[in-house]
């Protein structure tokens, strides 16, 4: 199985802060990797598919890279309403696999 | 727009069975492959199975193979997951999702909670 290792498990920033959200995979995944934002009590949201596709309706202020087996979702311009669980998911092969999670909140 | 809507949820006993639903609206459902996630609770998420879009063909996390079965009803727009011989540690709120064969999931239910204890 290909494990997804997040960081950090946990980040606070202020509004207007530049986030950076790491996820490593334990192999190659051919840009199969997908980022989903979870606000409390609902359920996921896409953001980002193909590792830096901006999926439809996402605010441009997040973005997705890719290097190697590390992949980063960036937050431009924190806003209130950012504050969520983020997680990250590949898709290269089955079982499909995510990562712990991590949570942004707000100073 | 895309509607997912998950109805099965409820409590059970350790090795009972319970089957989920998921009706969908807003899209060609038969074109799109379907998936299932949990989440226990206070934790993260899980992959737990996905259908081809034709229902043929099916894939499992090693958790619940040979116990969940994985299902479509074409025609009635309707996802199933029937769970049989159910554990504690099945205990979650289960996700409906758009897609998911090798690929992202793009929309999502708003989950139905399964519980199972004695």
């Amino acid at each position: 199985d290909i494990q997804m290792t997040q960081s950090p498990s946990s980040v606070s920033a202020s509004v207007g802060d530049r986030v950076t959200i790491t996820c490593r995979a334990s192999q190659r995944l051919s840009s199969y990797l997908a980022w989903y934002q979870q606000r409390p009590g609902k359920a996921p949201k896409l953001l980002i598919y193909a590792a830096s596709a901006l999926y439809s309706g996402v605010p441009s202020r997040f973005s997705g890279s890719e290097s190697g087996t590390d992949f980063t979702l960036t937050i431009s311009s924190l806003q209130p309403e950012d504050c969520a669980i983020y997680y990250c998911q590949q898709a290269n092969s089955f079982p499909i696999t995510f990562g712990q999670g991590t949570r942004l909140e707000i100073k | 727009e895309v509607q997912l809507v998950e109805s099965g949820g409820g409590l059970v006993q350790p090795g009972g069975s319970l089957r989920l639903s998921c009706a969908a609206s807003g899209f060609i459902f038969r074109n799109y492959a379907m998936s299932w996630v949990r989440q226990a609770p206070g934790k993260g998420l899980e992959w737990v199975s996905v259908i081809s879009a034709s229902g043929d063909t099916t894939n499992y996390a090693n958790s619940v193979k040979g116990r969940f079965t994985i299902s479509r009803d074409n025609s009635k727009n309707t996802l199933y997951l029937q769970m049989s011989s159910l554990r504690v540690e099945d205990t979650a709120v289960y996700y409906c999702a758009k897609g998911g064969w090798l690929a992202a999931c793009d929309s999502w239910g708003q989950g139905t909670l399964v519980t199972v204890s004695s």
